[in-house]
């Protein structure tokens, strides 16, 4: 089945800089790769998904990339502010023919903006 | 917010004995899951759902069993609780295999 890695597993950064979060996948197959944040207490959302026919997708200060020859997309916030601080979480799924879909989620990484 | 509850929020309960887990939904999506959170795992699929008594296992599905008679519920059933099963259980939803799956709240589990 899928694998999903995700690094760093925490990231401290001053506000108003740059967060990477990088994922590689295992599956080649893998054709829709969502970002999701998670606020202590609640479940994740989504913030930004990405699917196999496109290299990278924006929204505001947030963009994901997409290698499909390396297998590996990365999740990138600009100009971090103190709300950013959560856990991330990258994921990986395939769409099948039977219509069965299920994501596999990386481990995750919490994310510190410092004031 | 996307319509779902999970109940309960909060459970301890002794091992050995049966729990079942409820997720409600509103939104009419055809595809329901259950995920275990776990610190170092991130969220692992135990098993998932694509229509009204259709459902299959994921990663982690030894111990769990599942039922979804009606589109908006799908339940999470432990048999025989364990230690190992003390975990925080999310139900989540998608309209299409291509869209994006929306989560519940969780349900914090201890097994004791």
């Amino acid at each position: 089945g899928e694998n999903v890695e995700q690094h760093p597993s925490t990231l401290s950064v001053q506000e108003g800089d740059s967060a990477v979060i990088k994922c590689t996948y295992s599956d080649s197959a893998s054709n829709y790769f969502p970002w999701y944040k998670q606020e202590l207490g609640k479940g994740p959302q989504l913030i930004i998904d990405i699917r196999s026919n496109v290299g990278e997708k924006k929204d505001q200060r947030i963009a994901v990339t997409l290698n499909k020859t390396a297998k590996h997309f990365s999740l990138h916030i600009t100009e971090t502010q103190p709300e950013d601080s959560a856990v991330y979480f990258c994921a990986a799924s395939k769409g099948m023919d039977t219509g069965r879909r299920a994501l596999t989620f990386g481990s995750g990484t919490r994310l510190q903006v410092q004031p | 917010d996307a319509g779902i509850t999970q109940s309960p929020r909060h459970k301890v309960t002794e091992t050995g004995t049966p729990v079942t887990l409820r997720c409600h939904q509103t939104e009419n999506h055809r595809y329901m899951y259950w995920y275990r959170q776990d610190p170092g795992h991130g969220l692992r699929l135990i098993h998932y759902s694509y229509g009204v008594k259709d459902t299959d296992k994921g990663e982690v599905s030894d111990g769990y069993s599942v039922s979804r008679s009606k589109t908006e519920d799908f339940l999470l059933t432990l048999e025989s609780a364990t230690s190992s099963q003390t975990s925080v259980y999310f139900c989540a939803i998608s309209e299409s295999r291509n869209t994006e799956a929306f989560f519940g709240q969780g349900t914090r589990l201890t097994v004791v």
